[in-house]
């Protein structure tokens, strides 16, 4: 069955530093990618998506590209903010099937 | 996109009673889902809701106890009913606007806690 597996945390790392968090999947065809993060308290919000293979989602310095061949979507970031403190979850979703999520890592950016 | 309102946004209930949990969309969505998110995990689909017929479980989740409405396009509830303190968790909404866009955006979530 399809699953998404991502790197266990905490990621911790200083302000400035560059981020890495890995994710690899299985699936059947050609999933659309997400990530998705999770500020304290909060609920999820969408951060990048990619619907294709070699697709880049970015946003807010975030970047991840969709890579087929190894089926992996790592997220990544060049200067890490402690405002970037958070929960992130990798996701996939077929059409109309149920979204499948990562078991998150947790990153703390300390100043 | 889509705006989810959930409420109430948190809640401690008393053992073996019921929470109505409502999640409003603000545009009409093809898919509704529920989620629980247990304390420093990830997310599992509790079941998907559908409009004007029974939701659809995921394994290890029934009807009796996890009661879901949909009564239309932009509208749902998930009941906790006869509550124990292994249902302490956030409970989170989540929809999806149409099958082109996968995306699926997510309420704030219900952070219950039973006593």
């Amino acid at each position: 069955g399809n699953s998404v597996t991502q790197m266990e945390g905490p990621v911790t790392l200083s302000e400035e530093a560059f981020l890495t968090i890995n994710c690899t999947y299985t699936a059947t065809g050609y999933p659309s990618l997400f990530w998705y993060v999770q500020y304290p308290g909060e609920g999820l919000q969408l951060l990048l998506k990619a619907t294709k293979a070699d697709d880049k989602g970015s946003n807010k310095g975030f970047e991840a590209t969709y890579r087929k061949e190894t089926t992996s979507f790592h997220l990544e970031k060049g200067s890490v903010q402690v405002s970037d403190s958070a929960v992130y979850f990798c996701a996939l979703r077929k059409s109309t099937d149920k979204l499948i999520f990562g078991t998150g890592t947790r990153l703390q950016v300390f100043p | 996109s889509a705006v989810i309102s959930q409420k109430p946004s948190r809640d401690i209930c008393q053992r073996g009673t019921s929470l109505t949990i409502q999640c409003q969309v603000d545009s009409q969505v093809t898919m509704m889902f529920w989620y629980r998110q247990q304390p420093g995990q990830s997310l599992t689909l509790i079941a998907t809701a559908n409009q004007g017929s029974e939701a659809t479980y995921e394994s290890g989740f029934v009807i009796d106890k996890f009661p879901i409405s949909r009564p239309n396009l932009t509208f749902s509830t998930l009941t906790v009913s006869n509550m124990s303190p292994e249902d302490s968790s956030i409970y989170l909404c989540s929809a999806v606007t149409d099958s082109v866009n996968t995306e699926a955006f997510f309420g704030q979530g219900t952070r219950l806690t039973v006593v």
